[in-house]
This record gives C-alpha cells, sequence and structure tokens, in this order.
C-alpha cells in the first residue's frame, strides 16, 4: 500500500518568510509525528497527534512553529519568520497506536534550506 | 550522557562478514526497541522492532535485547554492499505519555567488496 507521502520534497525559502509542510500518513494510522533531522544530526522530535487527543507539542523549539492536523489525516507543519537554523529535513512519521509497537514509518521528508 | 548511544563509526566489515551494531540506553522503563536504516540522502527506513529480551530473527537480520544491560543491538549476517547505510537505534517508552521515539545519532556501516 501507498506508504507516507511528504511535499514539497524540498523547499528553498528566504529568512523571515513563512513556510508550510505537508504531510499525508499512511492510511488507517491514527498516530502521526513530525521529526526535523539537521545535517549531520539525529532525529529532533517536533510534535505528536493521535486522534482527536490535544497534540504533544513538546518537542516545538519556539512559537515560530505551529502544526495542525485536519479530520485526523493530513498534517501541515507551518514555520513563521524562517531563520537559518530552521534549516534541516523534516521528516513525518505515522503508526498505528496499538499495544506496544508504535512501529513508525517516516516519509520521504522535506528538505528546507532558509537563505 | 545521552539517552541513547551508539558508536558513530564507521564500522567496516567485508562483504559477508557478520556486522554488529550496538545501542545502549538510559532509561529504565523503555519498552519498545527499533532498528532504522538510513542511506545517504533518504529518510529512515524500520528494519526490526524488538520488545522482549532475547533475539528475533528477520532474515539476515536479528535483533538482540538485554534490558538488564540496557542495551539492545543488531546482526547483520552475510553482509552485502547494498547494507551500507547508517543505522538509528530507537527506544519507546509507553507510559510516560510521550508518543515519540529517541533516537540514537546512528552507526555508519561500510561493507566493503
Amino acid at each position: 500500500g501507498a506508504g507516507v507521502s511528504q511535499s514539497p520534497s524540498n523547499k528553498v525559502t528566504e529568512k523571515g518568510k513563512d513556510v508550510e509542510l505537508r504531510c499525508d500518513p499512511i492510511s488507517g494510522h491514527t498516530a502521526l509525528y513530525w521529526y526535523r533531522q539537521s545535517l549531520g544530526q539525529g532525529l529532533e522530535f517536533l510534535i505528536y497527534f493521535q486522534g482527536n487527543s490535544a497534540p504533544d507539542k513538546s518537542g516545538l523549539p519556539s512559537d515560530r512553529f505551529s502544526a495542525e492536523r485536519t479530520g485526523g489525516s493530513v498534517s501541515t507543519l507551518t514555520i513563521q519568520r524562517t531563520q537559518q537554523e530552521d534549516s534541516a529535513v523534516y521528516l513525518c512519521a505515522s503508526s498505528l497506536a496499538l499495544g506496544q509497537g508504535y512501529e513508525q514509518y517516516f516519509g520521504p521528508g522535506t528538505r528546507l534550506t532558509v537563505t | 550522557q545521552k539517552e541513547v548511544e551508539q558508536n558513530s563509526g564507521p564500522l567496516s566489515v567485508p562483504e559477508g562478514a557478520i556486522a554488529s551494531l550496538n545501542c545502549t540506553y538510559s532509561d529504565r522503563g523503555s519498552q519498545s526497541f527499533f532498528w532504522y536504516r538510513q542511506y545517504s540522502g533518504k529518510s529512515p527506513e524500520l528494519i526490526m522492532s524488538i520488545y522482549s529480551n532475547g533475539d528475533k530473527e528477520d532474515g539476515r537480520f536479528t535483533a538482540q535485547l538485554n534490558k538488564a544491560s540496557q542495551y539492545v543491538s543488531l546482526l547483520i549476517r552475510d553482509s552485502q554492499p547494498s547494507d551500507s547505510a547508517t543505522y538509528l537505534c530507537a527506544v519507546y517508552r509507553r507510559d510516560t505519555g510521550r508518543r515519540a521515539l529517541t533516537f540514537g545519532s546512528g552507526t555508519r556501516l561500510q561493507v566493503q567488496p
């Protein structure tokens, strides 16, 4: 079946502009996560959505970052007033929220470059 | 101390050999453990999950978990050049309410033809 999809695959923006990144999870997966990976760095958790529950925003680095998930499916990560340190690959993952598994499957990512 | 630690490598093994990748974690309450493979410029791909002490085999891959010693390892038998990638260890603890995985920084594996 179809995996996690993300768009755009690449985004170049000027410092100070707003950007929106989109994630479409695997059909039937109720949990959705956003991570980011800076060059040569590990994966950094940003935000988690599960069904209709309040999202876990504990990983968002600043109030310039926000995310929403509409209809329990597609999610949009918005970065306002982008800074050069926001340059990274933004990865979306989804999982079934069952038992102890929580196996997360990643999309191809969006490479964001802030100039 | 990092929550999940991995040797960054590179770990270099000849084709056909067994590659052994190790990971230690600090949170004794961790319950689920995952290995991801990440090729350069690509996103992580889930290759193994393990939840109980012992070994779990899937094809050429074996995951080993020892909760008492707080380590998890991944063995790759008959290593192929196509296995050359960065391998990420990830740990999950369900009861804290935080649903995110905690990742190690990865071990780069090079399989020499």
